[in-house]
């Protein structure tokens, strides 16, 4: 199957900072890539869906100037997330979405551990 | 909007037993898919199985298979002969189109030896 993956796989930074998490699609073009959220022991989120060449669609609540989205070309997107609070610690999973006739599938990364202190 | 429930925050079955997991979906849409996704502790994404609206007969991949009743919008998945490494969070979504999928609440299943 298709594969993403997502770098880094697990990052800690300091309040006020800025991170930034890599999502790439290795064998395959992706067309449109989704950010999710996920809070222990709770479902999946989708905060952002990008389109290559395009700016994001933020879900409402997710703050489009904090989560910035970019999807420079068909096998990356990524997504920063700027002047970071304890808040904000989560597990960010990414997936990528093929065009054409599996154009309902999406693969997802292995998603990365945010930890503020 | 589009909602899915998994009304099973956890489930447990004997090791080699067969267990269901429910979910329930609202939609107005007709054609939609929807899918099982199963979450282990490495917490990688994984595709169960998945069904297209459309299509009547339900959806099987091995020891999976899902009972699909479109007109009840209910979609459950039930997994035989369980194995050890069937343990982790099951998660149904549904997704029409192009769009983002919709995730449920998620089951724990728990396989007791």
């Amino acid at each position: 199957g298709a594969v993403v993956s997502q770098h880094p796989s697990w990052v800690i930074c300091k309040s006020g900072t800025s991170v930034k998490i890599e999502c790439r699609s290795l064998d395959f073009q992706a067309t449109t890539m989704f950010w999710y959220r996920q809070f222990p022991k709770q479902s999946l989120m989708l905060m952002a869906t990008s389109n290559e060449g395009s700016k994001a669609t933020y879900e409402q609540g997710v703050e489009k100037d904090k989560f910035l989205i970019n999807h420079a070309s068909l096998t990356l997107s990524t997504l920063t997330v700027t002047s970071a609070h304890p808040e904000d610690s989560s597990f960010y999973i990414c997936s990528a979405s093929l065009g054409g006739a599996v154009a309902n599938e999406q693969f997802f990364g292995p998603g990365t551990r945010l930890t503020v202190l | 909007a589009q909602t899915v429930t998994q009304s099973q925050p956890e489930m447990s079955v004997q090791e080699a037993e067969t267990v269901t997991l429910s979910c329930t979906y609202d939609t107005s849409e007709s054609d939609y898919y929807l899918f099982w996704y199963k979450q282990p502790p490495s917490r990688q994404m994984i595709l169960v199985i998945r069904q297209e609206a459309y299509k009547q007969q339900n959806a099987t991949e091995n020891r999976f298979s899902v009972n699909f009743q479109k007109a009840a919008k209910s979609f459950s998945l039930k997994i035989s002969d369980s194995q050890l490494g069937d343990a982790a969070m099951y998660f149904c979504a549904y997704r029409s189109g192009l769009r983002k999928l919709v995730f449920g609440q998620g089951t724990r299943l728990t396989i007791n030896p």
